[in-house]
């Protein structure tokens, strides 16, 4: 079965950078996109982006254009996403999740909690 | 790119149908019929409902169903459980991004 296993959760410092992993398991990783899509406590879902693994092509949105890094390790079937310069308004549960056709979101992570306070 | 409109909120009785509107632009709803819908229960990771536009995956129930009409997409859901009380998602593809409604709260009276 699909499973996307995400690392745990994290606190960290304004002006850090974080970087959660996505675990892929049950399907050839190569195969499809992942999103990463965030909510804030009490908020709605918001759409961050995506990545190939295949190629390592990447999409972003353009609020987090130039804040956002997608990439993956085939190898051990993982993605990762890295956020830098957080500030208190990135606190959120990041999601990643396997896309189908035109960004269908399948299969989803379980999500990780970044914390940004000082 | 601005997020898709839906109501803040939605209830109905055991039995009940309940329909969820979801209304963008000609750019996004409108144009394309890649918009999909989730559920999401509280502390748990969404769950695809509905996707281009009115197809289910396995294992949903035919108690859920979309359509579209121009730029509104709805959800109807019959037959209401108290399982379906949860917070609904739309979502549609536009110019190779993704944007999200704001999410609707469904009620179970």
């Amino acid at each position: 079965q699909v499973q996307l296993v995400q690392s745990g959760a994290e606190v960290k410092k304004p002006g850090a950078s974080v970087k959660v992993s996505c675990k892929a398991s049950g399907y050839t990783f190569t195969s499809y996109d992942i999103n990463w899509v965030r909510q804030a406590t009490g908020q709605g879902l918001e759409w961050m982006g995506w990545m190939n693994p295949n190629s390592g092509n990447t999409g972003y949105a353009q609020k987090f254009q130039g804040r956002v890094t997608m990439t993956r390790n085939t190898s051990i079937s993982t993605a990762y996403m890295e956020l830098s310069s957080l500030r208190s308004e990135d606190t959120a549960v990041y999601y990643c999740a396997r896309g189908g056709v035109r960004r269908t979101l399948f299969y989803w992570g379980q999500g990780t909690l970044v914390t940004v306070s000082s | 790119q601005s997020a898709l409109t839906q109501p803040a909120s939605v209830s109905g009785s055991p039995g009940q149908s309940i329909t969820i509107s979801c209304t963008g632009t000609s750019s996004d709803v409108g144009g394309y019929n890649y918009v999909s819908w989730y559920q999401q229960h509280p502390g748990k990771a969404p769950k695809l409902m509905i996707y281009e536009v009115s197809n289910r995956p396995s294992g949903v129930s035919n108690r859920f169903s979309g359509s579209k009409s121009g730029n509104t997409a709805s959800l109807t859901i019959s037959g209401l459980q108290a399982e379906d009380e949860a917070d609904y998602y739309c979502s549609s593809y536009t110019s190779s991004i993704v944007v999200f409604g704001g999410g609707t709260k469904l009620t179970v009276l």
